[in-house]
């Protein structure tokens, strides 16, 4: 079946810094990706969709410029997490859509601390 | 627009133990429906779906029936396992360019030998 591999599963990085998470589909090509962030015992919330080649569409409240994604290829989305903060500890999960078939495919998810 | 009302836990049962969990929801159009588990520490993985009206999604002695005229997709199970223990998602795509899913909160299942 269809995978998802998204790396790391988990990072700890320092106040101030960077973090890219990939999002990869090993088995398919991927029209359309999409990032999520899912804080303790609450539901998914969207923050952008990626379309390969095109910039993201940012839910609204989501700031752009902090979260940085990129869809160069049809197979690979990263999410940058710029000049982290505390507030942005949280569980990031992406998601990759096979064409117009419904069929979405989850990463595995990406435990974010900052310290 | 869409939204998805899906019954509040954490619920608790017994193993072997009957399950439902409610979900409705609100779309435009004709949606397609999902429910996805998420088990501690990971990713989601999809459990069943229904792309149309009366359709019944089933996996794992799970099942979830498209019921358009109460807007509901509530998910059963007749004899839960402890392995069964996560956190299960009602979900629904309208469609149009982007194929957003929109998710309930979630409802904690946990379940005793």
């Amino acid at each position: 079946g269809a995978v998802v591999s998204q790396h790391p599963s988990r990072v700890i990085c320092k106040s101030g810094t960077s973090v890219k998470i990939e999002c990869r589909s090993l088995d398919f090509q991927a029209t359309t990706m999409f990032w999520y962030r899912q804080f303790p015992k609450q539901s998914l919330m969207l923050m952008a969709t990626s379309n390969e080649g095109s910039k993201a569409t940012y839910e609204q409240g989501v700031e752009k410029d902090k979260f940085l994604i990129n869809h160069a290829s049809l197979t690979l989305s990263t999410l940058t997490v710029t000049s982290a903060h505390p507030e942005d500890s949280s569980f990031y999960i992406c998601s990759a859509l096979q064409g117009a078939n419904y069929g979405y495919t989850f990463g595995s998810g990406t435990r974010l601390t900052v310290v | 627009g869409d939204s998805v009302t899906q019954m509040e836990g954490p619920v608790t049962l017994s193993e072997e133990a009957f399950l439902t969990i409610n979900c409705t929801y609100t779309a435009t159009g004709y949606p397609s429906l999902f429910w996805y588990v998420q088990y501690p520490g990971e990713g989601l993985q999809l459990l069943l779906k229904a792309t149309k009206a009366d359709d019944k999604g089933s996996n794992k002695g799970f099942e979830a029936t498209y019921r358009k005229e109460t807007t509901s997709f509530h998910l059963e199970k007749g004899s839960v396992q402890v392995s069964d223990s996560a956190v299960y998602f009602c979900a629904l795509s309208s469609g149009g360019s982007n194929y957003k899913l929109t998710f309930g909160k979630g409802t904690l299942l946990t379940v005793n030998p």
